[in-house]
């Protein structure tokens, strides 16, 4: 089945303790995202990647790293979270045969920073 | 950057009714602009997308409408039934950029039966 899987699907952390929330797809994509939505501020890019190795910052990237070592992972990674990192995450991909710009949502992560 | 605006941010309309969310965007490089409907504790997923070298786009009940001269929008849905309930969010890309998407914040749609 293709699909784009993230876990944990839930975490709660306290600040400063470094965690990394897994992205994978089985579609081939070459591009993959991270997003945070938060109410009233919709889905916001955090960083987003064109290959393997090529990543780029999206419109609030600070406080984040990624990752693209190979094709089907793109991790999201928090150094030293926040309580302002609170939030649902959704990693994405798109860059199928078909519909190329469509972006594939995995289920997110929903993150809480005490 | 882009910017999106979306507008409004909560709809409420009878079962049956039309409902129309518009989106404005600010960068004229934006040629692609799809919508997508995220469900209660759902991930969103793509309705409906549009490029600028059409004006209208059609769907059975739904219909997407694009002015690239006055850089909006929006989303026409007719004959709404209780399913259509959802947080719908519009968004803007340049096709050269295929990884790059700026949403806007959000429709909360509520069709009462």
């Amino acid at each position: 089945e293709a699909q784009v899987t993230q876990n944990p699907r839930y975490l709660i952390t306290v600040t400063g303790k470094k965690l990394t929330v897994t992205c994978s797809q089985n579609m081939n994509h070459e591009y993959m995202s991270w997003y945070r939505q938060d109410p009233g501020l919709g889905l916001r890019q955090i960083y987003y990647s064109m290959n393997v190795e090529v990543t780029d910052k999206g419109d609030v990237p600070e406080g984040y790293k990624v990752s693209r070592k190979e094709k089907r992972n793109f991790p999201l990674i928090l150094e030293s979270p926040s309580p302002n990192q609170t939030s649902l995450y959704f990693c994405a991909s798109n860059g199928g045969t078909f519909s190329y710009n469509e972006q594939f949502f995995g289920p997110g992560t929903r993150l809480t920073v005490l | 950057g882009e910017n999106v605006e979306q507008h409004p941010s909560t709809l409420s309309v009878q079962e049956g009714d039309s409902a129309v969310i518009k989106c404005t965007y600010s960068d004229s490089a934006s040629n692609y602009f799809p919508w997508y409907k995220q469900e209660l504790g759902k991930r969103p997923q793509l309705i409906i997308d549009i490029r600028s070298n059409v004006g209208e786009k059609k769907d059975q009940r739904i219909a997407v409408t694009l002015n690239k001269t006055a850089k909006h929008f929006s989303l026409h849905i007719t004959e709404t039934q209780p399913e259509d309930s959802a947080v719908y969010f519009c968004a803007a890309s340049e096709c050269t950029s295929y990884g790059r998407l700026t949403f806007g914040q959000g429709t909360i749609l509520t069709v009462h039966p």
